[in-house]
């Protein structure tokens, strides 16, 4: 069984870099798609990006100014950083496994860790 | 402001039939597959749902999904109050060349 979880400082302030590293257990990260998502309090889900093949990213247009995905195939986790924080980016931040067919239109999330709330406040 | 639209909030009584929405476009839902999502309160979200209306090992078939033009249906039928989650719907946007998700929706049992 996949099990995905999330980890790092749950408080960041603002204009610093958010950190946080999903370590993957029960499967090699070096098959399939690994995304980060997130949710802001009272919103829905937003979709950061994903990392596939040990160290190819895609990064949602919005944020690729100042997203990261990162790869360490040695401890099977992968690591986001989201620079120059605001309120805006307090959110659960989750990663997920991410399959389906169809290139990716029929993308689905099939598995996911808990969730790690950061919050950004000086 | 999500995309995909769903209600807030749905509530049936236990034992009967809910149906949650899912109101997209055609760069997303309609040329796409939908996903729904299970989020019971303090748990990672579960799929329930994929390619519309696939249902992967392990989901009762008490949960079933649909899809017509710009829109996607969840159903849940027997409801349980175990059933009582946030749901979330979710499918690629072909403009945005991202994925996108519904608001979700809380079901209460009441």
């Amino acid at each position: 069984q996949v099990q995905l979880q999330e980890s790092g400082p749950g408080l960041v302030k603002p204009s610093e870099t958010l950190s946080l590293t999903c370590t993957v257990s029960g499967g090699s990260i070096s098959s399939h798609y690994w995304s980060w998502i997130r949710q802001p309090p009272g919103k829905g889900l937003e979709w950061i990006g994903y990392m596939f093949n040990s160290g190819s990213t895609y990064i949602k247009h919005s944020l690729k100014s100042r997203v990261t995905i990162s790869t360490d195939t040695s401890k099977n986790q992968f690591s986001l950083k989201l620079s120059s924080v605001t309120a805006a980016d307090t959110a659960v931040y989750y990663c997920a496994r991410h399959t389906g067919g169809d290139g990716f239109r029929g993308v689905y999330f099939d598995y996911w860790g808990q969730g790690a709330l950061v919050t950004v406040s000086s | 402001q999500s995309l995909l639209t769903q209600p807030p909030s749905v509530s049936a009584a236990p034992g009967q039939k809910v149906t949650i929405s899912c109101s997209g476009s055609s760069s997303n839902i309609e040329n796409n597959y939908v996903s729904w999502y299970q989020r019971l309160p303090g748990t990672a979200p579960k799929v329930l749902i994929y390619d519309n209306d696939k249902r992967p090992s392990g989901t009762p078939d008490r949960f079933s999904g649909s899809k017509s033009g710009t829109s996607a249906t969840l159903g849940i039928t027997g409801l349980q109050t175990g059933d009582e989650a946030d749901y979330f719907c979710g499918t690629w946007d072909s403009s945005l060349s991202a994925v996108v998700f519904g608001g979700g929706t809380k079901l209460t049992v009441l």
